[in-house]
């Protein structure tokens, strides 16, 4: 079970836009900066999101992020089938040290 | 272009310790200002942060392993390492080692994982 809330799936056509939420409190998400990784089947976490908002160098700008109190949220626009994928957010949480979500998976249609 | 591999033994009997090791090419551990991370997933499951440590040796590691966890740098050869002792079948997984800028915050680079199981 983790601190942080994630629908454990998400789904949307080619074109559409999908938003992933991940639910967490003040003593997480609530003070600390938010990042989202994505992980294809069979590899690695990629870092898609970090700092809240912030792309790294070769992630498409059709990945965003945003942060609102205790919530946090990866936006992705114009889906496209390469996109079928575990989503997870992580931070900092006071007790805990890191944390991740549960993961959600993002199903194209 | 920095990377991270991990290596180790695959198969690890119950009550022994788990020893891993990641070795880092493209940048040097010595340089500061990262965190040397060690991060896993269990079969079928989400991620579970194990982690990390700091060039100079400040370590934070997850509450619910910490009394099990020992981290440790090898800046002679680029190489940090995780020891995981009293394993049990639990503690099965894939364990990823990674690195955290400064801030502690995000991880941005990743090795490809290795399968530790845990079986007598």
């Amino acid at each position: 079970q983790s601190v942080l809330t994630q629908p454990p799936s998400a789904s949307g056509t080619p074109g559409q836009r999908v938003t992933i939420s991940c639910s967490g409190s003040s003593s997480n998400i609530g003070n600390n900066l938010v990042s989202w990784y994505q992980q294809l089947p069979g590899t690695a976490p990629k870092l898609l999101i970090y700092s809240n908002n912030q792309r790294p160098s070769g992630v498409p700008d059709r990945f965003s992020g945003s942060k609102s109190g205790t919530s946090a949220s990866l936006a992705i626009s114009g889906l496209q089938s390469e996109d079928e994928a575990d989503y997870y957010c992580a931070t900092w949480d006071d007790r805990l040290n890191g944390v991740f979500g549960g993961g959600t998976k993002l199903t194209v249609l | 272009q920095v990377q991270l591999q991990e290596s180790g033994p695959g198969l690890v009997r119950p009550s022994q310790t788990l020893s891993l090791t990641c070795t880092v090419s493209g940048d040097s551990i010595s340089s500061g200002g990262y965190y040397w991370t060690w991060i896993r997933q269990h079969p079928g499951e989400g991620l579970e942060w194990v982690g990390y440590m700091s060039y100079s040796g400040n370590t934070y590691y997850n509450p619910s392993l910490k009394s099990r966890v020992t981290t440790s740098v090898d800046t002679s050869k680029n190489q940090f390492s995780l020891k995981l002792s009293s394993v049990i079948a639990a503690d099965t997984a894939v364990y990823y080692c990674a690195r955290s800028d400064s801030s502690g915050y995000h991880y941005d680079y990743w090795g490809q994982g290795t399968l530790v199981s845990v079986s007598s």
